[in-house]
């Protein structure tokens, strides 16, 4: 059949505002989750990353949060700069197995 | 400490050849799983070593394959190339398996 190509959500925000990145996982039995961020032309770049006995972890300007109740992740950055530009996708893995990723988020920086 | 590194960055084969690619870890590092990446899949697990064992090897036909040497230094080859071949290959690696897992630049392989 015909291969239908991913359609990356998309997200743009002015600089300096905050963004939140959303991402829906598959397996309620995952607990150990990465954010990783890429850019045009580079591999995918570890950010932050939490694991299931914990709802929040804060980095530097990232905030991870998880819910484990409806598999819901989500990646806050704050005071968002033109540097962030990239896609954004959202790992998973239960313990022993592979990782797998989501389809990613587009984030544009208005400046 | 040096990153996840991989050779070559870019490569260009025909249909029918083979090719192999190489990912040197982070220094410690003895997990060293392979993704393909495309547009229209995204990321997609190959496979996974782990002191030169596979662990784990996802949904992709025998054509793939891969190793890892006793300095973790793992490399994977692909056969018989074929179009749909064409897509960056990335290299991740970590300390234990499936584990705060760093990834290389990439080979971004084109098949004619």
């Amino acid at each position: 059949g015909e291969s239908v190509g991913l359609h990356l959500p998309t997200l743009s925000v002015q600089e300096g505002d905050n963004s939140i990145i959303n991402c829906a996982y598959s397996n309620s039995a995952s607990d150990y989750f990465i954010w990783y961020k890429q850019e045009s032309g580079k591999g995918p770049q570890f950010i932050i990353d939490i694991r299931s006995n914990m709802d929040k972890r804060q980095g530097q300007r990232v905030t991870v949060l998880l819910n484990k109740t409806v598999k819901h992740l989500s990646l806050q950055i704050a005071a968002t700069q033109p540097g962030d530009s990239a896609v954004y996708f959202c790992a998973e893995n239960e313990a022993g197995n592979q990782f797998y990723f989501g389809t990613g988020t587009s984030l544009t920086v208005i400046p | 400490k040096a990153g996840v590194t991989q050779t070559p960055r870019y490569l260009i084969k025909t249909r029918g050849q083979q090719v192999t690619l190489s990912c040197s870890p982070i220094s410690g590092h003895r997990s060293v799983s392979w993704y393909q990446q495309t547009p229209g899949q995204g990321l997609q697990f190959l496979f996974e070593y782990f002191s030169e064992t596979q662990r784990n090897k996802g949904n992709f036909p025998g054509r793939f394959s891969g190793r890892q040497f006793s300095n973790s230094r793992s490399e994977m080859n692909v056969s018989t190339l074929e179009l749909g071949d064409s897509a960056l290959y990335l290299c991740a690696s970590s300390l234990i398996s499936y584990n705060e897992q760093f990834f290389g630049p990439g080979t971004r392989l084109t098949v004619l």
